[in-house]
């Protein structure tokens, strides 16, 4: 039973268009939405989260929005670089656990 | 280490032969997971250590896999009888164990069995 679902295996954007990365989660408890970028070869890395209390979150070209009552979160990036391309991680905590929970990712290809 | 250090970084092995892979977290780090990533697939969850509490191993995909974390530092994860629907990117992530907080990962440990 996947309580935070990346539905979109891969995503292809042209260079400087807007990348829109979609996650979904089941448990209404989840509290703290994270985003992690994934390289080929190196473990993923932090991107951005956001707390429940928030619905949206910037950082530099990069924006997570949170809709709790659609149990939804995104992130945009705006504008997208080929060096953007790499495999994104959605990830949700709290729910009265420590434990994240981490989606199944999305493949971005940023296309020059 | 600054980071979590997985080791070794590839390992290839023999069908049916016993591996072990070594995750050396950030010191002070309660939370430890263990994932792993097949070729093509996303992330999936193994087992989740924290602190003193009984790990979450519902993700551990058969009786062959099994995992420790000892004195709360160093885990060891140890697939036995090794299949090649193994064969994938097993990595390690660790987090201070309080809410609210991310994790960190190793740069993963990639398993081929032959």
């Amino acid at each position: 039973d996947q309580q935070v679902k990346q539905n979109s295996p891969s995503l292809s954007v042209q260079e400087g268009r807007i990348s829109i990365l979609n996650c979904d989660y089941t448990n209404s408890m989840f509290d703290y939405f994270l985003w992690y970028k994934k390289y080929p070869a190196e473990g993923p890395t932090f991107l951005i989260s956001i707390s429940s209390i928030k619905d949206k979150n910037e950082d530099g070209r990069f924006t997570v929005f949170l809709n709790k009552s659609a149990k939804h979160l995104s992130l945009h990036i705006v504008p997208s670089q080929p060096g953007d391309s790499a495999v994104y991680f959605c990830a949700a905590g709290g729910a009265g656990s420590y434990q994240l929970t981490f989606g199944k990712g999305t493949k971005l290809s940023v296309i020059p | 280490g600054a980071g979590v250090s997985q080791s070794p970084s590839n390992k290839v092995t023999e069908k049916g032969k016993d591996v072990e892979l070594r995750c050396d977290p950030i010191s002070g780090h309660t939370a430890l997971y263990w994932y792993r990533q097949s070729l093509g697939q996303g992330l999936e969850f193994l087992i989740y250590f924290q602190g003193n509490s009984a790990p979450d191993k519902s993700g551990l995909p058969s009786d062959r896999f099994s995992a420790e974390r000892t004195g709360g530092s160093v885990s060891t994860l140890t697939i036995q009888r090794t299949q090649q629907e193994d064969s994938a990117v097993y990595l390690c992530a660790t987090d201070p164990g309080g809410m609210n907080t991310e994790a960190f990962f190793g740069q993963g440990t990639r398993l081929t069995v032959v």
